[in-house]
């Protein structure tokens, strides 16, 4: 298994649905994040969990709801989205919670689009 | 208050020239962290180098090389004979000790053509 492991790659959901992003991270990392990118917009943090509290929530809106049942795994849950909600959403852990020293490891990524 | 600046949107260049992707960064701290990192078309992010504030030694890695200059707040990344497997978007990212926080550049977008 490579380091941070990302379902689904490609997702289409109405606005109505629910649906959930998952991460999972194989490296024995204490803290994961949420990241969202959207065309020609700098890198958004949305949620950071160490140790599977959660620390910061970047005024995310409410419809994005994480869960962090354990070290190795990190959710997204999404429910009622909007079509600029569409973007590719980056799942990140790190050694600690002050993250910044070491870096990140991300996984590949899920590309929403909301219809 | 932390910034970074990648000023070149996007470079396109052709195979086997050297390009160097700049980038500046703003910090009031004196311990910090600069990162490079790769977004191939696929999406995952991939980390290149991480350099702290105490060590302004150049860096090379086969083709690529790294040149932080404390004095002008830069860290600029050079690939050296590119590669058309080298086209991606690079981002350049500042974390202070005082922040766990990753400050992220917008982003260079390089076109290594044929």
């Amino acid at each position: 298994e490579t380091g941070v492991t990302q379902t689904p790659r490609h997702l289409v959901m109405g606005m109505t649905n629910k649906k959930s992003l998952k991460c999972e991270q194989h490296l024995g990392h204490n803290a994961m994040y949420w990241y969202k990118q959207s065309a020609k917009k700098p890198l958004e943090l949305m949620f950071v969990y160490s140790l599977e509290e959660r620390v910061e929530n970047n005024s995310v809106p409410s419809r994005f709801s994480p869960e962090c049942p354990n070290s190795s795994h990190l959710f997204l849950h999404l429910h009622t989205l909007q079509p600029e909600d569409s973007a590719l959403y980056l799942c990140a852990s790190s050694q600690e919670e002050r993250g910044g020293r070491y870096g990140y490891t991300f996984g590949s990524g899920t590309r929403l689009t909301v219809v | 208050a932390q910034k970074v600046t990648q000023a070149q949107t996007e470079i396109s260049v052709v195979e086997k020239e050297d390009v160097t992707l700049d980038c500046v960064y703003e910090t009031r701290d004196t311990t910090y962290y600069l990162f490079w990192y790769k977004q191939p078309p696929s999406g995952e992010l991939v980390f290149l180098i991480r350099r702290n504030s105490f060590d302004e030694q150049n860096e090379i890695s086969g083709r690529y090389s790294w040149n932080f200059q404390k004095s002008t707040s830069s860290f600029n990344f050079t690939i050296t004979a590119s590669q058309v497997v080298d086209s991606a978007v690079y981002f350049c990212a500042l974390s202070e000790d005082s922040n766990y926080q990753l400050i992220w550049g917008a982003g260079t977008k390089l076109i290594i053509k044929p």
